[in-house]
């Protein structure tokens, strides 16, 4: 079966410390990207990236990292420099050029003690 | 920045009744505009979506409404059902096409 896999599902980090949240997609899209969902406020976008080799800043870029060394694999870092990191983390690919029609991961939630 | 208005922020709706969401828009280029359904701790999917050029699209109960020229477009959800409960949000492409702008979501509750 074609989709996004997104591990872990729960992740627990101590304030000082970097995680890494893992992103992979078989459907052969070459565009991926990273959303922050809150509690009210929706989807933010955090980095996105549309060729491998290629990423750009979203809105919300401070604080995260990203590298997209294979078209299957987008993983983000979340650093200490994210002062306020505990979220829902939502990874999403799409076919380049239909931006708009994208496949959502199952999400990480990231929690700092 | 360009913003997707979406009303109301929550909705609560009879078991048969028609919930009916809102979405406004500002940049007359965008050219498509999805509807996303998320159930709590899942990833949202692709609901519905529509293109300008036609005015309203359905599939099954779900009903997108389109006016271009207020720049709105609307989820209607047709006979609700306690499994619709869920948050919905629309969404459209930013001007360089590259991005999807989405709205902040409404939580649909479907009494049963």
């Amino acid at each position: 079966d074609g989709g996004i896999t997104q591990s872990p599902k729960y992740l627990f980090r101590k304030e000082g410390q970097n995680v890494t949240l893992s992103c992979e997609q078989n459907l052969n899209h070459d565009a991926m990207y990273w959303y922050r969902q809150d509690p009210g406020q929706g989807l933010r976008l955090i980095y996105y990236s549309q060729i491998v080799n290629d990423f750009q800043k979203g809105d919300i870029a401070e604080g995260y990292s990203v590298s997209r060394e294979k078209k299957e694999s987008f993983p983000l870092t979340v650093t200490s420099a994210q002062k306020n990191p505990t979220a829902f983390y939502l990874c999403a690919s799409s076919i380049q050029g239909s931006y708009n029609e994208q496949f959502f991961g199952p999400g990480t939630r990231l929690t700092v003690l | 920045q360009q913003q997707v208005k979406q009303s109301p922020q929550s909705l609560i709706v009879q078991k048969g009744g028609i919930s009916i969401i809102n979405c406004a828009y500002e940049n007359t280029a965008f050219d498509y505009f999805p509807w996303y359904q998320q159930f709590p701790g899942k990833g949202p999917a692709l609901l519905i979506a529509i293109r300008p050029d036609v005015s309203e699209k359905k599939e099954g109960r779900f009903t997108i409404s389109f006016n271009k020229s207020a720049k709105q477009f609307s989820l209607h959800i047709m006979d609700s059902q306690p499994g619709d409960s869920a948050t919905y949000f629309c969404a459209a492409p930013n001007t360089g096409g590259f991005k999807t702008i989405f709205g902040a979501g409404t939580r649909l509750f479907v009494k049963a």
